[in-house]
């Protein structure tokens, strides 16, 4: 079993829709969660960060979180063109300091 | 402030060769830590190192190296490398302390090795 998986892509909304990106992982102790986008061909950007069970809102994202199930979210609302990118979710498990990722979701936003 | 500096951007060594990249982390950040990222995976956990110490390792090859000097900056070291190794090598700065862990990248040293 993989320690992160997201779902997978790519995931094509028009513009101005909800795109819902969904990631589950397998250590039950896990405290730290993110979400990274990442444009093709450059680093990945910290957009969100989550610790505590329930929903996160930052301008047009919305993280959630739910530990019981080991699950994490997050939607983005009115996509936009330049929201076209791949997104990883990132997972801090128990003491490790070290980031462990999801393969990423492709998401383009279609005009 | 600026943000986490990489260099070089872009690396083309041959099969056998040895590496050196570098990494100056965000003013005020004390931790650096390295991951590797191939097409189309997500970044897999090399290194972190916190006050000059090494606070983790991950799945990596003795062939793989690093260090962090007094002023934060760090280096990763890869040895006799392999076709294999061709990836975007990511350094990502943290605070370091107890319960920070957000995490930012550089923009990343693409390698090829030929």
């Amino acid at each position: 079993q993989k320690e992160v998986e997201q779902n997978s892509g790519p995931l094509s909304v028009p513009e101005g829709a909800i795109a819902s990106l969904n990631c589950t992982y397998s250590d039950r102790g896990s405290q730290s969660f993110f979400w990274y986008r990442q444009y093709s061909g450059k680093s990945p950007e910290l957009i969100m960060s989550i610790y505590s069970n329930g929903d996160k809102e930052d301008g047009r994202f919305t993280a959630q979180l739910n530990k019981a199930s080991q699950y994490v979210s997050l939607l983005i609302r009115d996509s936009q063109p330049s929201d076209s990118a791949t997104y990883l979710c990132a997972v801090n498990m128990r003491s490790d300091y070290k980031l462990s990722f999801g393969a990423g979701t492709t998401v383009t936003v279609r005009a | 402030d600026a943000g986490v500096t990489q260099s070089p951007t872009h690396l083309i060594k041959t099969r056998g060769q040895h590496v050196t990249l570098r990494c100056s982390p965000i003013s005020g950040h004390k931790s650096v830590s390295w991951y590797q990222q191939v097409l189309g995976q997500g970044p897999q956990f090399i290194f972190q190192y916190y006050e000059k110490e090494e606070r983790g390792r991950g799945n990596f090859p003795d062939r793989f190296s690093a260090r962090q000097f007094p002023n934060y900056s760090s280096e990763l070291n890869v040895n006799a490398l392999l076709l294999g190794d061709s990836a975007l090598y990511l350094c990502a700065s943290s605070l370091g302390g107890s319960g920070s862990y957000e995490q930012y990248f550089g923009p990343g040293t693409r390698l090829t090795v030929t």
